[in-house]
């Protein structure tokens, strides 16, 4: 989910498991979204997009589920691997992607061997 | 391609000391994004660019920073002077057309 403090919220999960991070994006005239992986030390890394014309966009090993209806966003990770250990942030955009990006806070995914 | 490519890594300096980081954006990109990110705040757009030129400084956050692109290679982000608050971690996107941008690794600044 989203932090609206200090503390970034943290999933834990085991090698192999499946991961769901969730996002909830404020702008109801958002029309374009995407995932971004950070990793430390390093800047935010594009993942999946989706656009508000579909409910679900399918990568390798993640998968980005949108409902608008209550203004939420998820990523599925696929038999999640300590390489996916990362901050996920959530972007949000109007225009089809024209405007400017907006971030959420994140969430940080620790995988554990 | 090299990616964007953001100087220095890392910047210390002390307070009242002009600090000026630079960025050099993927080539053929026509929109460059300057991003400071704190754990308070999360990532905060602070300006950005179309064709070199500046579209929204509204997240600039006083008069002490300023930012140019004075070509289509090159943009630098300038505070002047420093204060401690302004430590985080500064972070430069290019991106074309309407989709993702691609980000920089960063500098990490810390204003003592």
């Amino acid at each position: 989910g989203e932090s609206v403090g200090l503390h970034l919220p943290t999933l834990s999960v085991q090698e192999g498991d499946n991961s769901i991070i969730n996002c909830a994006y404020s702008n109801s005239a958002s029309d374009y979204f995407i995932w971004y992986k950070q990793e430390s030390g390093k800047g935010p890394q594009f993942i999946i997009d989706i656009r508000s014309n579909m409910d679900k966009r399918q990568g390798q090993r993640v998968t980005v589920l949108l409902n608008k209806t209550v203004k939420h966003l998820s990523l599925q990770i696929a038999a999640t691997q300590p390489g996916d250990s990362a901050v996920y942030f959530c972007a949000e955009t109007e225009n089809s992607g024209y405007s400017t990006l907006t971030f959420g806070k994140g969430t940080m995914l620790l995988v554990s061997p | 391609d090299a990616g964007v490519i953001q100087s220095p890594r890392h910047e210390v300096t002390e307070m009242g000391q002009e600090v000026t980081l630079r960025c050099k954006p993927i080539s053929g990109h026509n929109s460059l994004f300057w991003y400071r990110q704190t754990m308070m705040r999360g990532l905060e757009l602070l300006i950005y660019f179309n064709n070199n030129v500046p579209i929204d400084d509204s997240g600039m956050p006083e008069d002490r920073f300023s930012a140019k692109m004075p070509n289509a290679s090159f943009s630098t982000l300038k505070i002047q002077p420093s204060e401690p608050r302004d430590s985080a971690v500064y972070f430069c996107a290019s991106s074309w057309g309407a989709g993702g941008y691609t980000f920089g690794s960063g500098t990490r600044l810390t204003v003592v």
